[in-house]
């Protein structure tokens, strides 16, 4: 693989069902992130985790939980999904968090809660 | 609060130049991200600035004014294929990226 993959593409989900989106990057970066995206909002930052073993919360964290146990994957785990965890769902990825460094997005994920 | 604001659409003709306005206020400032995104796809990145100043790269320069809190995306010699959303996000002083909702660029033949 080159660059940064996500899994599923898309998946229909009953509400109160556990999911985990899956995140995997070859380019080394030390820093990721996963964010949502509706219709007429801009990215909102779900979690982030500038280095492998660390994780932190972004600005709409709750439903929604992370781990980072190695560089490359970066899985965010919906424990028990909501109608309004509806989104698209990308993951991206930096050399390092913060400056003049450029995140790589995944492909994306589209989420639908019902 | 923080916040990002950007037209939310724009419409041009092939061939003429466009200017993409963003204006921010965020707890910090430690640089402008300017990204590209298609219909269905995922943001490519465009440009970064942290100086005052205008950026430019091939076709395509971001101009930047801190005291400001105003940063402009100019596209030139448009072409059918820059038909997409292009987004301003602001990096805070927690060098997390605050994202303005992006504006849709539709260019006309």
């Amino acid at each position: 693989i080159a660059g940064i993959t996500q899994a599923p593409t898309s998946q229909i989900l009953a509400a109160g069902r556990r999911m985990t989106l899956r995140c995997t990057q070859d380019m080394r970066h030390n820093a990721m992130y996963w964010y949502r995206q509706d219709l007429g909002l801009g990215l909102r930052l779900i979690h982030y985790s500038n280095t492998a073993g660390t994780t932190g919360k972004g600005e709409v964290p709750d439903g929604y939980s992370v781990s980072r146990a190695n560089t490359d994957d970066f899985p965010l785990t919906l424990a028990s999904a909501v109608p309004s965890q509806t989104s698209v769902y990308f993951c991206a990825s930096s050399p390092l968090a913060g400056g003049n460094n450029e995140q790589f997005f995944g492909p994306g994920t589209r989420l639908t809660v019902l | 609060g923080q916040n990002i604001d950007q037209p939310t659409e724009m419409t041009a003709t092939e061939g003429a130049i466009v200017q993409i306005n963003c204006t921010y206020q965020t707890s910090g400032f430690n640089g402008l991200f300017w990204y590209q995104q298609h219909a269905g796809e995922a943001p490519t990145f465009l440009s970064y600035n942290v100086l005052d100043g205008l950026e430019e790269k091939g076709r395509f320069s971001s101009f930047l004014s801190r005291s400001k809190g105003y940063s402009y995306l100019l596209l030139k010699e448009l072409q059918m294929k820059d038909s997409a959303s292009y987004l301003c996000a602001v990096e805070d002083s927690n060098y997390q990226l605050i994202w303005g909702a992006g504006t849709k660029l539709i260019i006309k033949p």
